[in-house]
């Protein structure tokens, strides 16, 4: 079975700009989160979608999106890109959503602003 | 709120010597813990957690963690570690019943096993 999907695998935007990412969670999968993680640093939550609703955001501006499709696809978006977005973003999906289940991880994609 | 302390950014081990990466946490109530690694360029990958029980758990390529309640530590140990272990190991916890499922992780040890 495929694994979560990230796409694209890196993307190189100047500030100011709008960018979206996407991720397709692995198949029979409800649940998405989405994570930033800066070069040496832990991945940072983002948001979690379960069942095309937002069931947590993180400490992130409103500059920062996200929406779940009826395929349980997710894409998140970012507008006015700073410098500081430069990052790994990570798409998780699990199962059902619930606290006790791992979250499986794509491979992300690497965000640069120039 | 919830919080992940690695005290180590890095460990170093002779191969075939055990290892272990360290890792304590802090939650309001009862946690989940993870431990997940991340090789170059690639996404993270779930080693073990701990939901309850048995405070020793084991998982993938011989991996185990240690659950300490007193302590809030949730150390990863192997016996024998191998050079393919050379990675980035993150320790993740989750508060039990909060509602959302945000994972918090930690920055991360690096370990590199030595040939």
């Amino acid at each position: 079975d495929a694994g979560v999907t990230q796409s694209p695998t890196h993307l190189i935007k100047t500030r100011g700009q709008q960018v979206t990412l996407r991720c397709s969670p692995i198949s029979g999968h409800k649940s998405v989160s989405w994570y930033q993680q800066v070069l040496g640093q832990g991945p940072q939550f983002i948001f979690q979608y379960y069942e095309k609703e937002e069931r947590g955001r993180g400490n992130f501006p409103d500059r920062f999106s996200a929406r779940q499709f009826p395929n349980y696809s997710s894409e998140l978006n970012v507008n006015a890109l700073l410098l500081g977005d430069s990052a790994l973003y990570l798409c998780a999906s699990s199962l059902m959503g619930q606290g006790n289940q791992p979250q499986h991880f794509g491979d992300g994609t690497r965000l640069s602003i120039l | 709120a919830q919080s992940v302390a690695q005290p180590e950014d890095q460990v170093n081990v002779a191969e075939g010597n055990p290892l272990t990466v360290k890792c304590t946490y802090s939650v309001s109530g009862n946690p989940y813990l993870f431990w997940y690694v991340q090789y170059p360029n690639r996404g993270l990958q779930f080693l073990l957690k701990y939901i309850t029980g048995d405070n020793l758990v084991k998982g993938s390529y011989g991996f185990e963690a240690e659950f300490n309640k007193s302590q809030t530590s949730f150390h990863l140990k192997k016996p024998s570690a191998l050079v393919s272990d050379s990675a980035l190991y993150f320790c993740a916890v989750r508060e039990r019943g909060a509602g959302s499922y945000q994972l918090t992780f930690g920055k991360g040890t690096k370990l590199s096993v030595i040939p």
